[in-house]
């Protein structure tokens, strides 16, 4: 049981590049969600999504965009980066406000 | 707004005594979650213990407890025996319904504890 996948786990960017980072779960959960993690910051809610075709924004959500075409995959895309999109990210899922949420290992990403 | 607030940026402790992280959140819901996560050096989130806010008695995982008091809106974690591998980052978070019936996790910034030999 993989649990929830990230790839890449490191990156580096050029300013205006875009790339897509990807975020699967095999555990069948309706819930799945994007944070960034930088530091004294904690951890904030980027995009979610409650089930296939449908997805919201959260605290942060300017510079990316998100897609739910399947219940196992939810993709993080930066259209054009930026430096201040240098963080960690993580991809969280859950089957429900009575279960827990499963992270992945996270994204170290980098913008120059 | 819905907050969470760990007052206490780091902490340290002398291996196999205890300690005791602090968190206080906001929020004017009845019916809720509350979590403190883990993150060693490897950047993996790991669920310590959780506490569902319907529960008088306080949860525990083995070295790990909570001390829940609802009134006051705190949810302190204790750690009892402290071990070199008890060393990360400590966020407490507090599990929410957002408008439109969805729900999100909202962090703290986290305290830094360092266990000492």
């Amino acid at each position: 049981n993989a649990g929830v996948t990230q790839t890449p786990k490191f990156q580096v960017l050029k300013t205006g590049q875009s790339m897509t980072l990807q975020c699967a779960q095999d555990m069948n959960h309706e819930y799945m969600s994007w944070y960034r993690q930088d530091p004294g910051m904690g951890l904030r809610l980027i995009h979610y999504s409650v089930g296939a075709g449908i997805t919201d924004q959260g605290e942060v959500p300017n510079g990316y965009n998100v897609s739910r075409s399947t219940t196992e995959d939810f993709p993080l895309r930066l259209l054009s980066a930026a430096p201040s999109q240098t963080s960690v990210y993580f991809c969280a899922s859950t089957a429900g406000r009575r279960s827990g949420y499963t992270f992945g290992s996270g994204t170290r990403l980098t913008v120059v | 707004a819905q907050t969470v607030t760990q007052s206490q940026p780091e902490m340290s402790v002398q291996e196999a005594e205890t300690v005791t992280l602090s968190c206080t959140y906001d929020t004017s819901e009845s019916d809720y979650y509350l979590f403190w996560y883990k993150q060693p050096p490897s950047r993996q989130m790991i669920l310590v213990i959780r506490q569902e806010a319907y529960k008088q008695q306080n949860a525990t995982e083995n070295r790990f407890s909570v001390n829940f008091q609802k009134a006051a809106k705190s949810f302190s974690l204790k750690i009892s025996d402290s071990q070199l591998g008890d060393a990360a980052m400590y966020f407490c978070a507090y599990r929410i319904l957002t408008q439109g019936g969805s729900e999100k996790l909202v962090f703290g910034k986290g305290t830094k504890l360092t266990v000492n030999p």
